[in-house]
């Protein structure tokens, strides 16, 4: 089945430690997103890649990278830079790059605790 | 100005009743409109689009586009429990997702 596939489910973060979420899909996207999700304030953009070898920053980029070296992998880096990293984490995919016909495909979510 | 705004709730209605999700936005150029379920814990799942004024239904679930008010809406008829769920609105412009903070909507049987 195709899909888009997050790990961990749950991750756990000491101070001063980076931390990398996986996302992984085989639906032939060219775009993919990196949002957090905290209570009452909705879905905030971290990063977005729409082809290849590149990628831009979102509202919220500080602290976190990410790398696109593969069509199907968009992983997360969680710095010790973002010192409020308790969140749920969501990757998303859409075809074509813009989104706007299909919407996006959501992965089903790391949730990261600071330990 | 949020570019999309919805009443985050709770909103309850009785099993079987009509429940009325609202949400407005504030550019004029935003040109996509989506409504995604979200049940505690899990991620979004896209349930309606569109792009269109007027009335789109697909099953018990009528999306409402208004663009000279800038308003779009999702009607659930015959609302059962398993619709107990927090709904996010969102807006696409400019190729940009732009997503609202959810309204909680809560089935009572």
């Amino acid at each position: 089945d195709g899909g888009i596939t997050q790990s961990p489910k749950y991750l756990f973060r000491k101070e001063g430690q980076n931390v990398t979420l996986s996302c992984e899909q085989n639906l032939n996207h060219d775009a993919m997103y990196w949002y957090r999700q905290d209570p009452g304030q909705g879905l905030r953009l971290i990063y977005y890649s729409q082809i290849v070898n590149d990628f831009q920053k979102g509202d919220i980029a500080e602290g976190y990278s990410v790398s696109r070296e593969k069509k199907e992998s968009f992983p997360l880096t969680v710095t010790s830079a973002q010192k409020n990293p308790t969140a749920f984490y969501l990757c998303a995919s859409s075809l074509p790059r813009t989104g706007v016909n299909y919407g996006y495909t959501f992965g089903s979510g790391t949730r990261l605790t600071v330990v | 100005q949020k570019e999309v705004e919805q009443n985050s709730g709770p909103l309850s209605v009785p099993e079987g009743a009509i429940a009325s999700l609202n949400c407005t936005y504030s550019d004029r150029g935003s040109q996509s409109f989506f409504w995604y379920r979200q049940y505690s814990g899990k991620s979004p799942e896209l349930i309606m689009f569109i792009y269109s004024n007027g009335d789109k239904e697909d099953g018990r679930f009528t999306a409402q586009l208004n663009k000279a008010s800038q308003y779009v809406s999702l009607l659930i008829r015959d609302s059962q429990p398993s619709d107990s769920a927090t709904y996010l609105c969102a807006v696409v412009r400019s190729s940009q997702f732009y997503f609202g903070t959810g309204t909680s909507l809560t089935v009572i049987p």
